[in-house]
């Protein structure tokens, strides 16, 4: 059981370039989210699905994109990317009974 | 909208004092209160957690109280040691809509 996977765990981006931040649970978890983590503000929740086919804006979602095609993938896309967006992200997911949060290692996120 | 105040957001300690922690919600809906432990570079890891129908929980060192009216929630870890010293952060949740809302983060330097 791995858990929670996120791929890159290191990444550069020059400004205008797109990517995608992968991120795969194993756990059968209905539930999968991305947050954003800054210095000083805690963990921000950018985008999250409830589910296959279905996906939901949070706090800060301007600039990303979500799909969840499949219940153990949901990645994150950035289609253009800018300075602000760099910081780290993690994935993470639950269950059913909806606790607690699984979090992913995370992904450090470098847009020059 | 919603948000969860945190404080302090720095705490020195010295090795075998008592720590405490305070979150605010505001959101009433709120019924699943958890608290991660963040160390440096790694990935936020569930300590400890509380639903709304309970005052108040315990694990060995650490404990959660809640005060429903006061929408206040606090985290105290007793007989602290040098490896207690870390990020934690407390979230606030409605489990109906899967959301979770955290606080900005309270670093805890243990000082030996």
């Amino acid at each position: 059981n791995a858990g929670v996977t996120q791929t890159p765990k290191f990444q550069v981006l020059k400004t205008g370039q797109s990517m995608t931040l992968q991120c795969a649970q194993d756990m059968n978890h209905e539930y999968m989210s991305w947050y954003r983590q800054d210095p000083g503000m805690g963990l921000r929740l950018i985008h999250y699905s409830v589910g296959a086919g279905i996906t939901d804006q949070g706090e800060v979602p301007n600039g990303y994109n979500v799909s969840r095609s499949t219940t153990e993938d949901f990645p994150l896309r950035l289609l253009s990317a800018a300075p602000s967006q760099t910081s780290v992200y993690f994935c993470a997911s639950s269950s059913a009974n909806r606790s607690p949060l699984h979090f992913g290692n995370g992904t450090r996120l470098t847009v020059t | 909208g919603e948000n969860v105040e945190q404080h302090p957001s720095t705490l020195s300690v010295q090795e075998g004092d008592s720590a405490v922690i305070k979150c605010t919600y505001s959101d009433s809906a709120s019924n699943y209160f958890p608290w991660y432990k963040q160390e440096l570079g790694k990935r936020p890891q569930l300590i400890i957690d509380i639903r709304s129908n309970v005052g108040e929980k315990k694990d060995q060192r650490i404990a959660v109280t809640l005060n429903k009216t006061a929408k206040h929630f606090s985290l105290h870890i007793t007989e602290t040691q040098p490896e207690d010293s870390a990020v934690y952060f407390c979230a606030a949740s409605n489990l109906g809509t899967y959301k979770y809302i955290f606080g900005t983060g309270t670093r805890l330097k243990v000082l030996a």
